[in-house]
């Protein structure tokens, strides 16, 4: 089976404090893409990374990070010194290269940062 | 400069009715996707084509059909609209099938009433 779980539903913080939301993958595909996108209120849905399988390295982008344990079919990500414009709907997806061609997608957390 | 654009953005229409969302991608990929987001915000897709052909049909009812005139343009008919049609429809792209980024439309939020 294919599938993503984001455990977190909301998440609330206050500016500037780090957050993390979690993302769990379940695919019997050794070769497999990962992404994470994020919705702002106003409804669009943006990419923000692609890892693929065979990358294990951390990522960073400004205040953004992304931790890939695939001992653990993890994809965490993480927004240093949160930012109000941050409040977003954000959503785990894999795409596995074989079998399907398709984004699955978790159910998405929401990032509530409050001034 | 919009990479995916799809109109309308906003859809309120009675249940019965007939309606179409366009799309069209500027990004010069061959693959376009419909996706639909429900009331809970979650994502599933509808389907897929590749340079025209229909590659994915996730289990839609009929009353949903897509068209593609050329790999450039994705178009989505709903014909005898329901109350449970309401939702986001999102267009998207992609170049080919191996495992390159999906990019989304802004979304078009058809209410049915």
């Amino acid at each position: 089976a294919q599938k993503v779980t984001q455990a977190q539903t909301e998440i609330s913080v206050v500016e500037k404090e780090d957050v993390t939301l979690d993302c769990v993958y379940e695919t019997r595909d050794t070769t497999y893409y990962l992404f994470w996108y994020k919705q702002p209120p106003s409804g669009e849905l943006v990419f923000l990374i692609r890892r693929n399988s065979f990358d294990e390295q951390n990522e960073i982008s400004g205040r953004y990070s992304w931790n890939f344990q695939k001992s653990t079919s993890s994809f965490n990500f993480t927004i240093t010194a949160s930012q109000v414009v941050d409040s977003a709907v954000y959503f785990c997806a894999l795409r596995p290269l074989y079998n399907t061609d398709k984004l699955i997608f978790g159910t998405g957390t929401r990032l509530q940062v409050f001034p | 400069d919009t990479a995916v654009s799809q109109t309308p953005k906003y859809l309120v229409t009675q249940m019965g009715n007939d309606k179409s969302i366009k799309c069209e991608q500027n990004l010069g990929h061959d693959t376009m996707y419909w996706y639909k987001q429900d009331s809970k915000k979650f994502l599933k897709i509808m389907f897929s084509y590749n340079n025209k052909e229909l590659i994915i049909n996730e289990t839609v009812p009929n009353r949903f059909s897509p068209k593609s005139p050329d790999k450039a343009h994705l178009n989505l008919h709903i014909n005898s609209l329901e109350l449970g049609d309401s939702a986001v429809y999102f267009c998207a792209s992609c170049l080919g099938s191996s495992g390159n980024t999906i990019y989304f439309g802004e979304g078009s939020w058809l209410t049915v009433v």
